[in-house]
């Protein structure tokens, strides 16, 4: 079975600081892929990232950086310079390889950024 | 393209009247996905499909079934609708290729009376 923990139900910044959505996950796959998915407030699903497990370099795409830690099995993602408009709920997923390929969601951080 | 597109977006039901949410995609997807989202749960699986004709449950497959005739179209049905299954339905499709990332629809806002 696979399982993705986010622990942080809530969080709130004020505008420009910095912060970090935590993501740990379960699978007894050797290949696994996990992603981050942000949910704005019109509610449809927005991709940012995928990370397979071979690859434990970090990335840093603008404001977004992912790191990726195969020894404590967490995948977390850091806003930096936080704004307004990253105010959603952002989903972390792990997705199985081989045979039927389940894809299995957190169940979430909301991120309300104060201006 | 279109991507994934659901049918209806919005739908009021009375306890034990029955319907059918549609998922149609246009990337030639093998995969194809169920979720629901409630507050405070995330999305879980309901059922998904491997392929035009293959389906299998997810984590909370009671109470809905699903059936893929056309590679390009999933379906969601609710026999009979109880006010649990209140949700916004999220359908999603895949490439089979390992790691290939989904493709979610707009969803679909159900509440049941």
């Amino acid at each position: 079975a696979q399982k993705v923990t986010q622990a942080q139900t809530e969080i709130s910044v004020v505008e420009k600081e910095d912060v970090t959505l935590d993501c740990v996950y379960e699978t007894r796959d050797t290949t696994y892929y996990l992603f981050w998915y942000k949910q704005p407030p019109s509610g449809e699903l927005v991709f940012l990232i995928r990370r397979n497990s071979f690859d434990e370099q970090n990335e840093i795409s603008g404001r977004y950086s992912w790191n990726f830690q195969k020894s404590t099995s967490s995948f977390n993602f850091t806003i930096t310079a936080s704004q307004v408009v990253d105010s959603a709920v952002y989903f972390c997923a792990l997705r199985n390889s081989g045979g039927y390929q389940k894809v299995t969601f957190g169940t979430g951080t909301k991120l309300q950024v104060i201006p | 393209n279109a991507g994934v597109t659901q049918t209806p977006k919005f739908r009021v039901l009375k306890t034990g009247q029955s319907m059918t949410l549609l998922c149609a995609q246009d990337m030639n997807h093998e995969y194809m996905y169920w979720y629901r989202q409630d507050p405070g749960m995330g999305l879980r699986l309901i059922h998904y499909s491997v392929g035009e004709g293959t389906t299998a449950k997810g984590e909370v497959p009671d109470g809905y079934n699903v059936s893929r005739l056309k590679k390009q179209n999933f379906l969601l049905g609710l026999e009979s609708a109880a006010p649990s299954q209140t949700s916004v339905y999220f359908c999603a499709s895949s490439y089979l290729t390992s790691g290939r990332r989904v493709f979610f629809g707009p969803g679909t806002r159900l509440t049941v009376l």
